[in-house]
């Protein structure tokens, strides 16, 4: 079964600092990769996605991920952090294809912005 | 509103009560997703539907969960004799056709919190 581990459970950076949220899978195949954001009093919502093609791929709100299959790897970056960054972010992997309807989402890394 | 609507956004109950959580699903999407976020974890898949049936309820924990979606819209989950270990946001997500997992088009609602007590 697919896993997902996401090691950094708190991060904290400064308004305008780079940001580097890491996230690693366990899959035999090529997975499908996803980021979501938590924000308080709002559900999931969905950054960014790869499923196949460029390994790097662009989302909303400026943040981008890289997939690197040798390091079975997904982490999620933005050159600069706004405050309004504050929030939880998931990891996710659909690890079958067409016919699996199952998300393994990591626990999530909680970032804090200070101003 | 526009988005997944979930009901109640907070629920107390007594140990071996009987729970019914409700998901009100972006209108004209087909697909319903129910999963299940315990404190300081990720979410964790419960059921899929495609229209009225359920395709996938692997994920339920036992038979105390059952989730019926009988006319394609809106969805219940229903927990029968609760357990303190059942406390946790109950995530409700929808998709439209075509899309999905396989294109990542998954809307969450902001959740149901559950406390057993």
């Amino acid at each position: 079964a697919q896993s997902v581990t996401q090691p950094d459970i708190h991060i904290t950076v400064s308004e305008g600092a780079s940001l580097e949220l890491r996230c690693n899978y366990s899959y035999g195949a090529t997975p499908y990769l996803f980021w979501y954001v938590q924000s308080p009093g709002q559900g999931l919502q969905l950054l960014l996605k790869y499923f196949s093609g460029d390994t790097l791929v662009q989302g909303i709100k400026g943040f981008e991920a890289e997939f690197k299959r040798s390091q079975s790897s997904f982490n999620l970056r933005k050159p600069s952090v706004h405050w309004s960054d504050a929030a939880e972010y998931f990891c996710a992997v659909e690890g079958s294809g067409a016919g699996s309807y199952q998300l393994t989402f990591g626990k999530g890394t909680k970032l804090s912005v200070i101003p | 509103g526009a988005g997944v609507s979930q009901t109640p956004s907070n629920k107390v109950t007594e140990k071996g009560k009987y729970v019914e959580l409700r998901c009100d699903p972006i209108s004209g999407h087909t697909a319903l997703y129910w999963y299940r976020q315990s404190l300081g974890q990720g979410p964790e898949f419960l059921i899929y539907f495609q229209g009225t049936g359920a395709a996938d309820d692997s994920g339920l924990p036992n038979d105390r969960f059952f989730a019926v979606r009988p006319e394609g819209s809106v969805s219940t989950l229903k927990i029968q004799r609760t357990e303190r270990g059942d406390s946790a946001v109950y995530l409700c997500a929808s998709s439209p056709p075509g899309g999905g997992i396989n294109t990542g088009e998954l809307f969450f609602g902001e959740g149901s919190r559950l406390t057993v007590l």
